[in-house]
């Protein structure tokens, strides 16, 4: 299993500012996900993290919208830029911990954000 | 097309009943990994079971247990003996070629099935 910590757990932020949120893991992992969860919906992958290399966004995701860091195995943050109410959402940080076919999904307990 | 559907937005049971939670999948993947998450209004995301493509018995994890019918390419979860605690938003997920890509990909979730538990 994996223990994630994700901070802020929740912010009220002003429309056309960022923020950034960090998750931190307390073991190594290859791969780190950001998931995005809005109001009522389900979740949707935002980018996956590698370390020491440029995230992979999804489609209607992009670097500049959402920068991603992972300078180590065991960390990752999550930029929200220029945000809008219509960022206003849970971001969740996820990683796949033991078998690499088989393993599910562990989560950050998620950080809930609202734009005014 | 979607790649999990979950066709229940919401769903009643009486505390004590069985309750089965619909999902169904594509994929042209011959290798796959079918998952169930639950998560409470708290907001937490947790693992409940999984069901490989190749797995030829149905998983069962504790009061659930999960209804595998490759040929018609459905995963529902079952909950036996339901219990107040039980409500909560329940996601069906899939991730794709577990054996050629070394099981790397993310997740794809469904849209959520919200389970209410009655007394």
């Amino acid at each position: 299993s994996a223990v994630i910590s994700q901070k802020p757990s929740r912010d009220i932020c002003q429309r056309g500012t960022s923020l950034t949120i960090q998750c931190q893991v307390d073991s190594q992992v290859t791969m780190m996900f950001w998931y995005r969860q809005q109001p009522g919906q389900s979740l949707t992958l935002i980018a996956t993290a590698n370390q020491g290399s440029e995230a992979t966004y999804e489609s209607g995701f992009v670097i500049d919208k959402f920068p991603i860091s992972r300078p180590n195995l065991t960390f990752s943050t999550l930029t929200v830029s220029n945000m809008s109410p219509e960022d206003s959402s849970i971001y969740l940080c996820s990683v796949k911990v033991g078998s690499p076919n088989t393993g599910e999904l562990f989560f950050g307990e998620g950080s809930r954000l609202t734009v005014l | 097309a979607q790649k999990i559907t979950q066709t229940q937005p919401g769903m009643f049971v009486q505390e004590k009943e069985a309750v089965t939670l619909d999902c169904t999948y594509d994929t042209s993947d011959q290798s796959y990994g079918l998952f169930w998450y639950k998560q409470p209004s708290s907001g937490e995301m947790i693992f409940l079971i999984y069901q490989g493509s190749y797995d030829e018995q149905n998983a069962t994890e504790g009061r659930y247990s999960l209804n595998f019918q490759k040929a018609r390419k459905s995963a529902n979860l079952v909950i036996s003996a339901s219990q107040l605690g039980d409500s909560a938003m329940y996601f069906c997920a899939m991730r794709e070629g577990i054996i050629e890509d070394t099981g790397r990909r993310a997740l794809t979730f469904g849209s959520g099935t919200r389970l209410q538990v009655q007394p």
